[in-house]
């Protein structure tokens, strides 16, 4: 079983202030890192696919990066609006048969 | 396109009983998934068709069994269903199996409560 960890478990921030959160993930056999954002009641939808040690990867105000020599990937959000509370998932692929799962992290943005 | 489908949405289940839930997707992916999601856990993969005919297990497989009817439906099948099978679950497709820069794209998922 493949560990992928991310912390924190949950975040409050306040509206307007940037964040950041963490995935830890196996460094050998890497294929793939997936950020998903998943808003309660809804499904997971994917953020991004990043697979080269040292990709940068930016969706509006939303970044992540990707060390695959240490095994560790941060999302970053700048900015926070209440619109971005979700859970953030991140997913680790080490080949072709499936996704394995990091617990998530839940942010909640206070206005 | 309606994307990823599952049903039904939800079900309550008393020990012992079957049931089956359906996925489809119409985006011509040849790979599908079905994954748990448990309070406190990530999501965990039960099982996998990389490509049509062909399903393999996941992380967690026991008191499940699936079949890939076709390209667009992958099945879930509860035989006798236990009260730790209550859980969320949820379907994913794939363009490609081997295809590792590829999104997953989920289901709205079946919430299932087994008493």
């Amino acid at each position: 079983i493949l560990n992928v960890e991310q912390s924190p478990q949950s975040l409050h921030v306040q509206e307007g202030d940037s964040t950041n959160f963490t995935c830890s993930f196996p460094s050998s056999n890497f294929y793939a890192l997936h950020w998903y954002r998943w808003e309660t009641a809804k499904s997971p939808e994917a953020l991004f696919v990043m697979t080269l040690n040292g990709d940068e990867k930016k969706k509006g105000r939303i970044s992540a990066t990707l060390n695959t020599k240490e095994g560790y990937s941060y999302l970053y959000i700048k900015g926070s609006q209440p619109e971005d509370s979700a859970t953030y998932l991140c997913a680790f692929r080490g080949g072709a048969d499936g996704l394995t799962f990091g617990k998530g992290t839940h942010l909640i943005i206070q206005p | 396109n309606a994307g990823v489908t599952q049903t039904p949405k939800f079900q309550v289940l008393k020990t012992g009983q079957s049931m089956t839930l359906q996925c489809a997707q119409d985006m011509n992916h040849n790979s599908m998934y079905w994954y748990r999601q448990d309070p406190g856990m990530g999501l965990r993969l039960i099982y996998y068709s990389a490509s049509e005919g062909t399903t393999d297990k996941g992380e967690v497989p026991n008191g499940y069994n699936v079949s890939r009817l076709n390209k667009r439906e992958f099945s879930l099948r509860l035989e006798s269903a236990a009260p730790s099978q209550t859980s969320v679950y949820f379907c994913a497709s794939q363009k490609v199996a081997g295809g590792w820069q590829e999104t997953q794209y989920f289901g709205p998922g079946t919430r299932l409560l087994v008493l």
